[in-house]
């Protein structure tokens, strides 16, 4: 089985902190993914990876930025935590062989910003 | 840009009473996903759906894809406390050679009354 491990279920943090949402995967996966989910509107996503070090935009990147130093592992870091960033994230991660396109996601982390 | 719409966005029914929700998608898709998110949980895979007209069944839910591979709905017959979730549709972006982005449907939020 596919498993993607985020590294909290929970996390609470301050306005103008800095925080490290980390994601791991064992099945080898190229592609790697960050969405944040709200009440009514879906997923959506900040942004994604396809190969170690390659990253690009998804629709909602600003105030974000990621880090894939290795396949295995996908960071998502907010800068500077601002309250509308209080929020479920979810990383996926997917391959291009195979049953391509199917994503497998984590357990997610949800965070709030006080 | 690419999207994928998604009915209801809501639904409440009586036990063993039918369920479906409807996505319809702006382009022409390869394939179509569904997945589920129970709630509290992160949305899990259900299935892929390639071929035009094609439909599967995974013992109460029927998957359809739609002959022109724009729309695909899901029907679940009997309704059980169980199916509770939110069901989200997902078509991969066109454009993308690789990367496997999808574009996710806003979800339709079941509840069953028993």
């Amino acid at each position: 089985d596919v498993k993607v491990t985020q590294s909290s279920r929970y996390l609470v943090k301050r306005t103008g902190e800095k925080v490290f949402l980390e994601c791991v995967q064992d099945m080898d996966h190229e592609n790697m993914f960050w969405y944040r989910q709200d009440p009514g509107l879906g997923l959506r996503l900040i942004y994604f990876s396809y190969d170690v070090k390659m990253k690009e935009k998804g629709d909602i990147p600003e105030g974000y930025s990621v880090s894939r130093e290795k396949k295995e592992r996908f960071s998502l870091i907010l800068e500077s935590a601002s309250t509308n960033q209080t929020s479920m994230y979810l990383c996926a991660s997917g391959s291009d062989r195979g049953n391509k396109n199917i994503q497998y996601f984590g357990a997610g982390t949800r965070l709030s910003v006080l | 840009g690419q999207q994928v719409m998604q009915i209801p966005q809501y639904q409440h029914v009586q036990e063993g009473e039918d369920f479906t929700t409807y996505c319809n998608s702006s382009t022409t898709l390869s394939n179509i996903q569904w997945y589920k998110q129970r709630p509290g949980g992160h949305p899990v895979f259900l299935i892929q759906l390639v071929k035009s007209g094609e439909v599967k069944k995974q013992k109460r839910l029927t998957f359809q894809f739609g002959e022109a591979k724009k729309n695909s709905s899901l029907h679940i017959t009997a309704t059980q406390t169980t199916d509770v979730g939110t069901y989200f549709c997902a078509g991969p972006l066109l454009t993308m050679e690789y990367g496997n982005k999808l574009v996710f449907g806003a979800g339709t939020i079941l509840r069953v009354k028993s």
